[in-house]
């Protein structure tokens, strides 16, 4: 069975420091990852989107893709209180769109 | 900007009730899927959609039912409410282009609770 695993957190940083998620999956058929984040009550949105091997940066976001090592990051730079944040990995398997998302971890940024 | 707009964010159905959630986007989407999210269990897929008429069960299609009479509507049909179907309901789509950009936006979500 196809699956994406995460750490549940919660993940705790300082206001100012670098954040680091992480994500593997199973199915090395995987073509595209995407990083969503969910605030309490909300619904995801998303914030990258990776689907070469190597680092893909938007802003203080950076992905990074490693498919030998079936191995999906998020770093957050310089992260803020406005992070704290649960941040679903997602994998996609197929051309048909359909997601396969891990259970999400939750980031606490501390002023 | 993609929109993908959901009838009710809150609702509150009694056991029993025949409960229709609607979902709709202005993007010209092909894909339109389904999920609930609970606490502990993440995003679980009910149903999805790649054409009008046409639909696939998810993960948990028990006790739900889909229809997709036009292409930029997705309704979820609970047949009979059930406490167990108390949840948050999210409906997403994607443009269906096969690209490995293709990306699935969501609405905001029915937080549904069932008496």
């Amino acid at each position: 069975q196809k699956e994406v695993e995460q750490n549940s957190g919660p993940l705790s940083v300082p206001e100012g420091a670098i954040a680091s998620l992480n994500c593997t999956y199973s199915d090395r058929g995987s073509q595209s990852f995407f990083w969503y984040r969910q605030y309490s009550g909300k619904s995801p949105e998303l914030i990258m989107s990776i689907y070469s091997n190597g680092d893909k940066e938007d802003g203080r976001f950076t992905a990074q893709l490693n498919k030998a090592s079936q191995y999906v990051s998020l770093l957050i730079r310089d992260s803020q209180p406005s992070d704290s944040a649960t941040y679903l990995c997602a994998a996609r398997y197929n051309q048909g769109g359909k997601l396969i998302f891990g259970q999400g971890t939750e980031l606490s940024v501390k002023p | 900007d993609v929109k993908v707009t959901q009838s009710s964010r809150y609702l509150v159905k009694r056991t029993g009730e025949k409960v229709f959630l609607e979902c709709v986007q202005d993007m010209d989407h092909e894909n339109m899927f389904w999920y609930r999210q609970d606490p502990g269990l993440g995003l679980r897929l009910i149903y999805f959609s790649y054409d009008v008429k046409m639909k696939e069960k998810g993960d948990i299609p028990e006790g739900y039912s889909v229809s997709r009479e036009k292409k930029e509507r997705f309704s979820l049909i609970l047949e009979s409410a059930s406490t167990n179907q108390t949840s948050m309901y999210l409906c997403a789509s994607t443009k269906g282009s096969g690209r490995a950009s293709d990306t699935q936006y969501f609405g905001p979500g029915t937080r549904l609770t069932v008496l």
